[in-house]
This record gives structure tokens, C-alpha cells and sequence, in this order.
């Protein structure tokens, strides 16, 4: 089966622009992460979607951040006004269950900010 | 909160020597611990992970990893190293509860060299 899908694999824009990122998680697999990788910061955790609950926002860096999930499925994140120190990798993951709570990886966006 | 640290930021090794990658954390709380593998320009990998049981635990690829509770480690080893096991080796962490987001170390640099 397919594994977890993100585009574009690579997004150049300039400073100021709105970019928005897709992950396309598992078919069944019920909550959904954002992370982002930066050379600065490491791995990050970001926003985390599951089911019809609330997100957890915890993770943005910014209210520049934003994501949504529709359909307990697809999700998208928007970074508005874009900045250099938002150039990294963001990686999307999605899991099964809870209870077994083995987080399937996308490629990756890796956003660059000119 | 929880944080990890991975002592070894580079390991170098030659092929078919064994090697042990360090990885201890903190948390107030029981967690659950995995080992990831990112080749280059690729996703993240799950290499194993425990969630309770025997505190030795059998991933992909020949690697092992033994949780150790009183020291608050979980190092990831392998008898025998192969020049395709280079790659760079994350260890996190998260919560039994709620989002269950990862907490990574920084990252292990794995060069295997003929």
C-alpha cells in the first residue's frame, strides 16, 4: 500500500510570500503530525490532528502557522508572511492507533525562504 | 517535560565492526522509546521501538536496543555493521498520553567505512 505523501517535495518562495504544504497520510490511519527539521533546531514537533477532536497547536512557532485536516484525512500547513528562519524540512507522519503509536513518515517539503 | 540526548553527534566505524549509539532521556513520567533512520534525502524510518515488555527489543536491519530504566537509557547497537547502515539515527521519546508527539534527540551520524 502507499506510505504517507507530501508536495511539493521541494518550495522556493520568497520572503513575505504564503506557502502551503500538503501531507496525504495513510488510508485508515486516524491522527496525523507535523514536524518541522531545521539544521538549527533538530526535529520539531509542530500540530497534531486526531479525529473530529481538537488539535494540539503547542508546537507552532508562530501565529504565522497554521494547519487544518478535512475530512480526517489531508491535511495542509500554511505559513503566511514567510521568514528565512522558516526554511527547513517539514515532515508529516501519520499512525494507526494509539495504542500501537508507530508513526509512518512522509518524504518531506523542504521549504526554502530567499 | 521530556528531553533526550544522543552523547555522539559522529560515529565513525569500519564495515563489520559493531557499534553502539547512545541515547538517554528525561521525563517525570513513563514514556514510550524509539530509534529512527533517515538515509539521505529520504523520510524517517522506524529501527524499533518499546512500548513495555522486555527491555530488549529486536528492530529492522540487524539492530537491537535494550531500555534501560534506572539509567534512563536506551542505547541501539548492532554486532556487525554494513556500509549501506550509514545514515544519520534518531532516538525519541513521547508520552503515553495525550498527542503522543515524538521528542527527538539531535541526531547520531553513522559513516561506515570500508
Amino acid at each position: 500500500g502507499a506510505g504517507v505523501s507530501q508536495s511539493p517535495s521541494n518550495k522556493v518562495t520568497e520572503k513575505g510570500k504564503d506557502v502551503e504544504l500538503r501531507c496525504d497520510p495513510i488510508s485508515g490511519h486516524t491522527a496525523l503530525y507535523w514536524y518541522r527539521q531545521s539544521l538549527g533546531q533538530g526535529l520539531e514537533f509542530l500540530i497534531y490532528f486526531q479525529g473530529n477532536s481538537a488539535p494540539d497547536k503547542s508546537g507552532l512557532p508562530s501565529d504565522r502557522f497554521s494547519a487544518e485536516r478535512t475530512g480526517g484525512s489531508v491535511s495542509t500547513l500554511t505559513i503566511q508572511r514567510t521568514q528565512q528562519e522558516d526554511s527547513a524540512v517539514y515532515l508529516c507522519a501519520s499512525i494507526r492507533s494509539r495504542e500501537i503509536n508507530e508513526q509512518f513518515f512522509g518524504p518531506g517539503t523542504r521549504l526554502t525562504v530567499l | 517535560a521530556q528531553s533526550v540526548t544522543q552523547l555522539d553527534s559522529q560515529v565513525p566505524v569500519f564495515e563489520e565492526a559493531p557499534v553502539e549509539l547512545r541515547c538517554n532521556y528525561s521525563s517525570s513520567v513513563s514514556v514510550y522509546l524509539f530509534w529512527y533512520v533517515q538515509y539521505p534525502n529520504q523520510g524517517l524510518q522506524l529501527l524499533l521501538k518499546y512500548l513495555s515488555g522486555s527491555t530488549l527489543v529486536k528492530g529492522i536491519n540487524g539492530f537491537e536496543a535494550e531500555f534501560n530504566k534506572s539509567q534512563t537509557s536506551f542505547h541501539l547497537r548492532k554486532p556487525s555493521v554494513h556500509i549501506s547502515d550509514t545514515a544519520e539515527y534518531f532516538c525519541a521519546v513521547s508520552w503515553r498520553q495525550g498527542a503522543q508527539k515524538l521528542v527527538f534527540g539531535q541526531g547520531t551520524r553513522l559513516t561506515i567505512n570500508p
